[in-house]
C-alpha cells in the first residue's frame, strides 16, 4: 500500500493564481481531512470529509474548496492564492470508527 | 472556539535526561491523541487516550489523560537522539474535528 500520497511536493504561486493540491489514499478510509501547518501554530483543520459526497468545514476553511467524488481522492482547491496561504499542507485519512490518522508527506506551498 | 495549548514550545535536553510536554484544552475532550513529527517529515500517530485518568506506556514514553479530560501529558524517560522531533497533542470532542496543540520541539544533545 502506498498509504496517503500528495502531489505536488513543492509549489510556488503568484497572488491570484488558482491551483489544486491532490491527495489520494489506497486504504479505503472513509474519513479524509486537510490541514495546514504554520510555524508556532501546530496543524489547523481546513476541511474534512466523512465519506464520498460529504464534506464539511474545519477551523480555517476560507479561501479553500474541497470535493469528494470518490473514496480515494480528496483534492483541495485554492481559488485565488494569497500570501497568507503560504504554508505546508497535509492530507490525512482514517477509517470510520478508527482513530489513528495517517498523514501524507505534505505539500509546501509558497505564494508570492 | 476550542483551543488546545501546549507547553513548552521548545525543549533542549542532554541525552539521558527526561522530557515532558503538557497539553491543555479550553473544553472537555472526548479523547486526545499524540503525534510525533520528525524534522521535514509528517505527523505520525503515537497513541490515543479516551478514559478519564488513563495512563498508557510505550517503552520509554508515558501518556496521561487528566481526570477532567481537559489536559494530557507525554513523558519520555532517558531521552535518546532518536526522540528528536516535534510532539503534538490533538484533541476532539466530536470525533471528526481534531484540534492540534502548537507542539513541543525536542532537541536531544548527545
Amino acid at each position: 500500500n502506498a498509504g496517503v500520497t500528495q502531489t505536488p511536493k513543492f509549489q510556488v504561486l503568484k497572488t491570484g493564481q488558482s491551483m489544486t493540491l491532490q491527495c489520494a489514499q489506497d486504504m479505503n478510509h472513509e474519513y479524509m481531512s486537510w490541514y495546514r501547518q504554520d510555524p508556532g501554530m501546530g496543524l489547523r483543520l481546513i476541511h474534512y470529509s466523512v465519506g464520498a459526497g460529504i464534506t464539511d468545514q474545519g477551523e480555517v476553511p476560507n479561501g479553500y474548496n474541497v470535493s469528494r467524488s470518490t473514496t480515494e481522492d480528496f483534492p483541495l482547491r485554492l481559488l485565488s492564492a494569497a500570501p497568507s496561504q503560504t504554508s505546508v499542507y497535509f492530507c490525512a485519512s482514517r477509517r470510520q470508527g478508527g482513530y489513528e490518522q495517517y498523514f501524507g508527506p505534505g505539500t509546501r506551498l509558497t505564494v508570492t | 472556539g476550542q483551543q488546545v495549548m501546549q507547553i513548552p514550545q521548545y525543549q533542549h535536553v542532554q541525552e539521558g535526561e527526561d522530557f515532558t510536554t503538557y497539553c491543555n484544552s479550553s473544553t472537555t475532550l472526548s479523547n486526545i491523541q499524540w503525534y510525533k513529527q520528525r524534522p521535514g517529515g509528517h505527523p505520525v500517530f503515537l497513541i490515543q487516550l479516551v478514559k478519564s485518568g488513563e495512563v498508557k506506556k510505550q517503552k520509554r514514553l508515558t501518556f496521561q489523560f487528566g481526570e477532567a479530560k481537559k489536559n494530557s501529558s507525554l513523558h519520555i524517560t532517558a531521552t535518546q537522539t532518536t526522540d528528536v522531533g516535534t510532539y503534538f497533542c490533538a484533541g476532539t470532542n466530536t470525533g471528526n474535528q481534531f484540534y492540534f496543540g502548537t507542539g513541543t520541539s525536542l532537541t536531544v544533545i548527545p
